[in-house]
């Protein structure tokens, strides 16, 4: 059954601690992606990656890390430098190539500050 | 800088009628356009898209309509059901980004529909 997988579903963080948030997908998409919603507003960008050991800054990089070490994995880390970290994170992943494909979702990590 | 604007927070239809969901954009360079539906606690759904050399773009009860001069986009379901009942997004992406594949979101409009 392919689709995107992300965990934990909630997650709970200490002020000061960084936290690591897991996205797998086995459709074979180069491209993957971090999103952030916040209550009543849309997807923010955070980073996004087109292919293996390579990722871009989106709108709202800052206080956050990223890595793509394998073509299925792409966990985001929210550091202590992130000053609201409290939100709702959604993982998306694309096939690359041809014109137009859209994006397919992960069902969400809600991270919340202790 | 809003470049998506869905300017209705939330919509109610009756069952069997139809639902319309607007979304209106600023940036001329976006020529690919989404739709997603997301439920509480999950990630959204892609239900349609359109590219912006049509204007029109119809799959199943929903329909895609784009009036480029406008810069508006909606989106029709016909009939509505109350398994529809959710927030929508509107999303876009710009000519040059479409192999980044970088969508810009709407805030989203929840709708309900009533049995």
């Amino acid at each position: 059954d392919g689709g995107i997988t992300q965990s934990p579903k909630y997650l709970f963080r200490k002020e000061g601690q960084n936290v690591t948030l897991s996205c797998e997908q086995n459709l074979n998409h180069d491209a993957m992606y971090w999103y952030r919603q916040d209550p009543g507003q849309g997807l923010r960008l955070i980073y996004y990656s087109q292919i293996v050991n390579d990722f871009q800054k989106g709108d709202i990089a800052e206080g956050y890390s990223v890595s793509r070490e394998k073509k299925e994995s792409f966990p985001l880390t929210v550091t202590s430098a992130q000053k609201n970290p409290t939100a709702f994170y959604l993982c998306a992943s694309k096939e690359q190539g041809g014109l137009n494909q859209p994006q397919h979702f992960g069902d969400g990590t809600r991270l919340s500050i202790l | 800088d809003q470049q998506v604007k869905q300017n209705s927070p939330s919509l109610s239809v009756q069952e069997g009628r139809i639902s319309i969901l607007n979304c209106d954009y600023t940036n001329s360079m976006f020529d690919y356009f989404l739709w997603y539906k997301k439920y509480p606690a999950e990630g959204p759904t892609f239900l349609i898209s359109i590219s912006s050399i049509k204007d029109k773009n119809e799959d199943g009860r929903f329909t895609v309509f784009l009036n480029k001069s406008a810069k508006h986009l909606s989106l029709h379901i016909v009939p509505s059901q109350p398994g529809d009942s959710a927030v929508y997004f509107c999303a876009a992406s710009a000519r040059g980004s479409s192999n980044t594949g970088k969508l810009i979101f709407g805030q989203g409009t929840t709708l309900q529909v009533k049995p």
